[in-house]
């Protein structure tokens, strides 16, 4: 089985500024990578794909980078909506795997 | 537009048996592989597993075969997973979400069934 890491597991931050969240596989997954938001009470949302295309209706602000075992989320001026837990996920080893989470706080 | 609408929460005793459906509309139902995945509370996110909707095979990963089974109605555009031999660790939130077309990604989701065991 493929364990994502995730890092940090909380991330404080101000709005208006910059957030990088990291996801590490233990084995490469190619670009078999997505992300996930969720806020509290809600199912996830799916923000990222292919480790870099932004899926329908994401704001330019959420970027994704990064191939093979490394990836990072990055988040320009966080708005306050983007407060929640974000989620990568592979979909390239058997079985899927999701990583534990980050969680994006106000600072 | 797309919508996955997931039936009520469900109260059952240990050893017993739940079935979460997940019904769709918006799209060609049969176009798309759905997959379910769980959350126990205050946790991250667990793959159960998929079904082909068109042909109705699935795959499940080791930790759930032989507990889980997954089904579809393509008349009413309606999966179903079903959960056997339940225990307290089950309790969780279980969604549907559809696999997009492009990818291995999900692209769609069900609002969440929350299933509780209790005794």
């Amino acid at each position: 089985e493929i364990v994502m890491t995730q890092s940090p597991a909380t991330l404080s931050v101000s709005p208006g500024e910059r957030a990088t969240l990291s996801c590490r596989a233990s084995q490469s997954v190619r670009m078999n990578l997505h992300w996930y938001q969720q806020k509290p009470g809600q199912a996830p949302r799916l923000l990222i794909y292919g480790a870099s295309t932004r899926a329908t209706g994401i704001p330019a602000r959420f970027s994704g980078s990064g191939s093979g075992t490394e990836f990072t989320l990055t988040i320009t001026s966080l708005q306050s909506e983007d407060f929640a837990v974000y989620y990568c996920h592979q979909f390239y080893g058997w079985p899927q795997t999701f990583g534990q989470g980050t969680k994006v706080e106000i600072k | 537009q797309v919508q996955l609408v997931q039936s009520g929460a469900e109260m059952k005793k240990p050893g017993a048996s739940v079935r979460v459906s997940c019904k769709t509309s918006g799209y060609t139902f049969t176009g798309y592989y759905f997959h379910w995945v769980r959350q126990a509370p205050g946790q991250g996110l667990q793959w159960m597993g998929y079904i082909n909707p068109n042909s109705g095979g699935t795959n499940y990963p080791q930790k759930f075969q032989g507990r889980v089974t997954m089904t579809r109605d393509t008349s009413i555009a309606t999966a179903y997973m079903e959960l056997t031999s339940l225990t307290s660790d089950d309790t969780a939130v279980y969604y549907c979400a559809r696999e997009g077309l492009s990818g291995s990604y999900f692209d769609y989701w069900g609002q969440g069934t929350l299933v509780t065991v209790s005794s």
